[in-house]
């Protein structure tokens, strides 16, 4: 009964391609999120997104973008595909509505590698 | 949003008590106090939170002095499993969590 999983696990790409990382809950939470690790291990959000507000980290490039087709799902896609987009890749989630615990699921990441 | 500080790493030997220790100094007053625990190859895992004094579960004990400016992980007992790397961070509802640099934990045989 995995609670979040993504998939692929991993995903080896050039430069300039397109890619999609896929991201299911089967927990019922109503936020879901992406996070991106890089190699020394600095875990960043890049969004959260519930059915109310998607919140986009400043610092993200346009060239991501997160897509929902429903609550128990956000994929990740990923254009231009560039050599410092290479990290580690993890979905998450969280039921946000009636307070505390604040807790995020989080996925098995996606190891991205970008040649 | 709350910076947290906190040391680089921990070294401990099996069976004894580990006490990681984070500094929040602008901790939000709506913020929780949450850690989280990530082994390689794997997502991080919700370990613990509280707002105020004593939270115990059945993995750790979290204590949080009365300013709230900085709070205490005890992991009691600890074993070779728990070698991992241990986050400290605010938490008040979505897209409140930062992460930063994290306690790499090493447990010794």
């Amino acid at each position: 009964d995995t609670a979040v999983s993504q998939t692929p696990k991993y995903l080896v790409t050039q430069m300039g391609n397109d890619k999609s990382i896929k991201c299911e809950q089967n927990l019922g939470h109503d936020t879901m999120y992406w996070y991106k690790q890089d190699s020394k291990k600095f875990l960043k959000i890049m969004f959260s997104y519930n059915n109310k507000e998607l919140i986009i980290n400043e610092t993200v490039p346009n060239r991501f973008s997160p897509k929902s087709p429903d609550k128990a799902h956000l994929n990740l896609h990923i254009n231009s595909l560039e050599l410092g987009d290479s990290a580690v890749y993890f979905c998450a989630s969280s039921q946000d509505e009636g307070g505390p615990p604040y807790e995020q699921y989080f996925g098995p990441g996606t190891r991205l590698t970008v040649t | 949003l709350a910076k947290t500080t906190q040391p680089i790493s921990m070294d401990s030997y099996e069976g004894q008590e580990v006490n990681i220790t984070c500094s929040h100094n602008n901790i939000a007053t709506n913020d929780y106090i949450t850690w989280y625990q990530q082994f390689p190859s794997q997502g991080p895992r919700f370990i613990i939170q509280g707002y105020k004094t004593k939270v115990t579960n059945e993995v750790a004990s979290l204590f949080i002095p009365a300013d709230r400016k900085s709070s205490t992980l005890s992991l009691p007992r600890v074993s070779l499993s728990d070698t991992a790397v241990y986050y400290c961070l605010g938490a008040g509802g979505y897209n409140k969590l930062i992460f930063g640099a994290g306690t790499r934990l090493a447990v010794h045989p």
